[in-house]
């Protein structure tokens, strides 16, 4: 049974700062990895999809890598900024039609001004 | 362009009552669908997906039942709640091969 976890749970920073976000997974045949962010009392916004075959991704401050045989994905945050204070989720899909996702329980972040 | 709603948004619901959650999709055909619940203090569950019109699986065992009348419409529903599907629950769809979520429902069983 596939796991995700997600290090570390709750993460602290001054504005400005760069940060990294840790997701690891036990089984590596994954389809996809999804990052997403959640703001409180909210649905989930989908920030970067990387496909099994990919190493990186790019969105802006935003950069998630893979590493699929070693079962780990990284989410980079550049110049951090207070709006950027949410939840970040990471979720590995399998293959087949269905597609379902197993998540991490996430990384509470706060980005102090 | 794709949308997707979800109703109720808040929801208070005695012990042993019923329950209908509404999922539909906007701007597209047959999505794949799903139901999430996020419980407090723990992760996002996968509760049902379906792949088409009266396709529905169930990944856990419990309380809840899903149903997809029409293409584009999804529901969750219980015959009586039990105190632990409180939670907030989040419909899902697939656009090639990204997961967009709705706004969710909060649901508070007493």
């Amino acid at each position: 049974k596939q796991e995700v976890t997600q290090i570390p749970a709750a993460l602290s920073v001054p504005e400005g700062e760069n940060l990294v976000l840790n997701c690891s997974f036990t089984d590596s045949a994954i389809y996809n990895l999804q990052w997403f962010r959640q703001d409180p009392g909210k649905g989930l916004t989908s920030l970067l999809l990387i496909q099994s075959s990919q190493r990186e991704q790019t969105s802006g401050r935003l950069n998630a890598s893979l590493d699929k045989s070693s079962g780990r994905s990284t989410l980079y945050i550049a110049a951090s900024q207070p709006g950027d204070s949410a939840t970040y989720l990471c979720a590995v899909s399998l293959s087949g039609s269905a597609r379902q996702l197993t998540f991490g329980s996430g990384t509470q972040l706060t980005v102090l001004p | 362009s794709q949308t997707i709603h979800q109703w109720p948004a808040t929801l208070v619901q005695p012990v042993g009552s019923p329950l209908s959650l509404e999922c539909t999709v906007e701007g597209t055909s047959n999505p794949n669908l799903y139901w999430y619940r996020q419980a407090a203090g723990r992760g996002l569950q996968l509760l049902f997906y379906s792949v088409g019109i009266g396709q529905i699986s169930s990944e856990v065992p419990q309380n809840l039942s899903a149903s997809r009348p029409q293409d584009r419409q999804f529901i969750l529903s219980s015959k009586k709640l039990l105190l632990s599907d409180s939670g907030f629950y989040l419909c899902a769809w697939l656009l090639t091969d990204t997961q967009y979520f709705g706004p969710g429902t909060r649901l508070t069983v007493l």
